[in-house]
């Protein structure tokens, strides 16, 4: 089945530094990642849609100066929290959707970043 | 108005009964539905998705759409405690290059009582 990868799977860091995350798809190409962040308690939030060798479209509310997003190749796509403060840790997830065969239109996700900021 | 609404529960049932999750949603562009498990700290495991009204199954789950009234529903037969988890409903819309990015319940936990 298809597999998505993230690293690391926690961090935590200082207020002030950037956090990057990774996301790869191991077993098959995806010209489109999401990232979602997930509060306690809360349901997953999609932050942006990460398109191979484009711009990334973020949702209403997310900072894109912030949130640093790179897909530079079919099966990598980095989140960057740049400057993080406390209100900024969260549980960070990324869904890769497949692109041909069984996998086409399906989002597999990542088991997920967790990241304290202190 | 939330554009997708789930009751976080907790739902508890006892082993081997039939579980029904269910959702609502209020944007008529969404034309696809999924259903995630999510196990306590780790990222959502796709259980099924369908793009159209109706009944969808694989083994012990049943998918159903009722896209007239906006309403989503997962049902469990024969229930394990391996069963108990949060259910997340899901659904988007599509774009040019295919399905968007997905919109989320809250989550419904799940457990099922040995």
């Amino acid at each position: 089945g298809a597999v998505v990868s993230q690293h690391p799977s926690w961090v935590i860091c200082k207020s002030g530094t950037s956090v990057k995350i990774e996301c790869r798809s191991l077993d098959f190409q995806a010209t489109t990642m999401f990232w979602y962040r997930q509060f306690p308690k809360q349901s997953l939030m999609l932050m942006a849609t990460s398109n191979e060798g484009s711009k990334a479209t973020y949702e209403q509310g997310v900072e894109k100066d912030k949130f640093l997003i790179n897909h530079a190749s079919l099966t990598l796509s980095t989140l960057t929290v740049t400057s993080a403060h406390p209100e900024d840790s969260s549980f960070y997830i990324c869904s890769a959707r497949g692109t041909s065969g069984s996998n086409y239109n399906e989002q597999f996700f990542g088991p997920g970043t967790r990241l304290t900021v202190l | 108005q939330k554009e997708v609404e789930q009751d976080p529960g907790p739902l508890s049932v006892p082993e081997g009964a039939i579980v029904s999750l269910n959702c609502t949603y209020s944007n008529s562009a969404f034309q696809y539905f999924m259903w995630y498990r999510q196990y306590s700290r780790k990222g959502p495991e796709l259980l099924m998705y369908t793009y159209s009204s109706g009944n969808k199954e694989d083994g012990r789950f049943t998918a159903q759409v009722d896209k007239s009234s906006k309403y989503i529903s997962l049902f469990i037969r024969d229930s394990q405690p391996s069963d108990s988890a949060t259910y997340l409903c899901a659904t988007g819309p599509y774009s040019g290059g295919g399905a968007d990015g997905l919109t989320f319940g809250k989550g419904t936990h799940l457990i099922i009582q040995p």
